[in-house]
């Protein structure tokens, strides 16, 4: 079974689309992360959800909107995609978000996204 | 400022050598210090972690790493490389301790040579 499982795994668009990317973990974790990852791949957090409450939002274009229908999935919206939005993108998740040590995030294969 | 970095950016070893890859933060106090592995077209996997008390922490994959306070560092080691660890290797401290919030190293990549 797989822990963090992101679709699609790669997904090439051209710009001014709108485009979405799912994630879905069967952790039972309360927290989910969305991160981007970079040609240079530099690794940069963008959101994060714990119990489907926004607790992590990082400085990210409001193209970028985050969606948790439940604390299994976290689903990532991207308005009028640019070329500069090409990177992978990984989604993880860990037990814990808030007070105390950090627990370990576990992340997904990632999605390549490519716009044209 | 919080930060991160580590200094190599790649570093090639033979199979069966040493490793030892560096990575130094810059905080205030004692950060959380994960050592996480990216193996090619995958996602990243955690090979170990330090939170508190003994500062040589022992990983997956025969990966170990030694937090020193004095130089700021948690740098990753391993006594004999095999051509399977040939990966991206990201230092990621968590400097609040509050929301899980890591932050990256730029990564060293790993080539082994047989």
């Amino acid at each position: 079974d797989t822990a963090v499982s992101q679709t699609p795994k790669y997904l090439v668009t051209q710009m001014g689309n709108d485009k979405s990317i799912k994630c879905e973990q069967n952790l039972g974790h309360d927290t989910m992360y969305w991160y981007k990852q970079d040609s240079k791949k530099f690794l940069k957090i963008m959101f994060s959800y714990n119990n489907k409450e926004l607790i992590i939002n990082e400085t990210v274009p409001n193209r970028f909107s985050p969606k948790s229908p439940d604390k299994a999935h976290l689903n990532l919206h991207i308005n009028s995609l640019e070329l500069g939005d090409s990177a992978v993108y990984f989604c993880a998740s860990s037990q814990g978000g808030s007070g105390g040590p950090p627990d370990t995030q576990y992340f997904g294969p990632g999605t390549r996204l490519t716009v044209l | 400022a919080q930060s991160v970095t580590q200094p190599d950016i790649h570093i090639t070893v033979s199979e069966g050598a040493s490793l030892e890859l560096r990575c130094n933060y810059s905080y205030g106090a004692t950060p959380y210090l994960f050592w996480y592995v990216q193996s090619p077209g995958q996602g990243l996997q955690l090979l170990l972690k330090y939170f508190s008390g003994d500062t040589l922490v022992q990983g997956i994959k025969g990966f170990e790493a030694e937090f020193k306070r004095s130089q700021s560092s948690f740098n990753l080691r391993k006594p004999s490389v095999h051509w399977s660890d040939a990966a991206e290797y990201f230092c990621a401290p968590s400097f609040s301790g509050g929301y899980n919030k890591l932050i990256f190293g730029a990564g060293t990549r790993l080539a082994v040579h047989p």
